[in-house]
């Protein structure tokens, strides 16, 4: 089956370092991949759209300087938030699809953000 | 404004009923996802539609794309349900986008 693997589950960063989550596709191919946060009220926000051999899409709001995001091949992902403050804390969530088979959309377990 | 609205916010469930679920998109969709969030954060793909129907155990799902909505049907709710649901909407934007509605937080009762 297609599994999506994302680490680390947790983090707990000092204001203004960073931290780097990862996202393993298994099972199927990451064409495109979605990062989201999830804000303590629920709400996702879509962070940037990458898909591989195309350029990065950020979202208002989000900017590469701030999340850079690196997509090399088709079973992994990662993303890094620099210079974390309090309003960047959440639950950050890989999506990922292959989108020559269908646009199924297969999510890592997320990984949060704490920020202290 | 919200492109996904679902409803309702928040639910409770006697356990053996039914309910259902919806999201109404302000966008044009093409297509549907629904997902169950557990308490640790994971989300479970439910469905994924087009236009139409389809059925799962307890668990049924529609998408009409004409009158823009989706609705998940949940029949005999068991305990195991209990989590936030959520429907994600992709428009066809020219880049694949999801946009997800803001969640039913479920609770089934014993």
């Amino acid at each position: 089956g297609a599994l999506v693997y994302q680490y680390p589950r947790r983090t707990i960063c000092k204001s203004g370092t960073s931290m780097r989550m990862e996202c393993q596709a298994v099972g199927f191919q990451a064409t495109s991949v979605a990062w989201y946060r999830q804000s303590p009220q629920k709400t996702f926000e879509l962070i940037a759209l990458s898909t591989v051999n195309s350029a990065i899409k950020y979202e208002q709001n989000f900017t590469q300087e701030k999340f850079p995001i690196s997509h090399p091949n088709l079973s992994f992902s990662s993303m890094t938030v620099l210079n974390a403050y309090l309003e960047d804390r959440g639950l950050y969530l890989c999506g990922a699809w292959d989108r020559d088979s269908g646009n199924t959309l297969y999510f890592g377990e997320g990984s949060r953000l704490i920020v202290v | 404004g919200d492109k996904v609205k679902q409803s309702p916010s928040a639910l409770s469930l006697q356990e053996g009923t039914n309910s259902a679920l919806r999201c109404n998109f302000s966008i044009a969709a093409t297509t549907v996802q629904w997902f169950l969030q557990n308490p640790r954060g994971s989300l479970m793909n439910l469905f994924y539609l087009v236009p139409g129907t389809k059925e799962n155990g307890r668990l049924k799902s529609a998408f009409d794309s004409k009158e823009s909505y989706s609705t998940l049907h949940i029949r005999d709710a068991q305990l195991e349900d209990s989590g936030t649901y959520f429907c994600a909407a992709e428009a066809d934007t020219g880049y694949q986008n999801f946009y997800f509605g803001k969640g039913t937080s479920l609770t089934v009762i014993p």
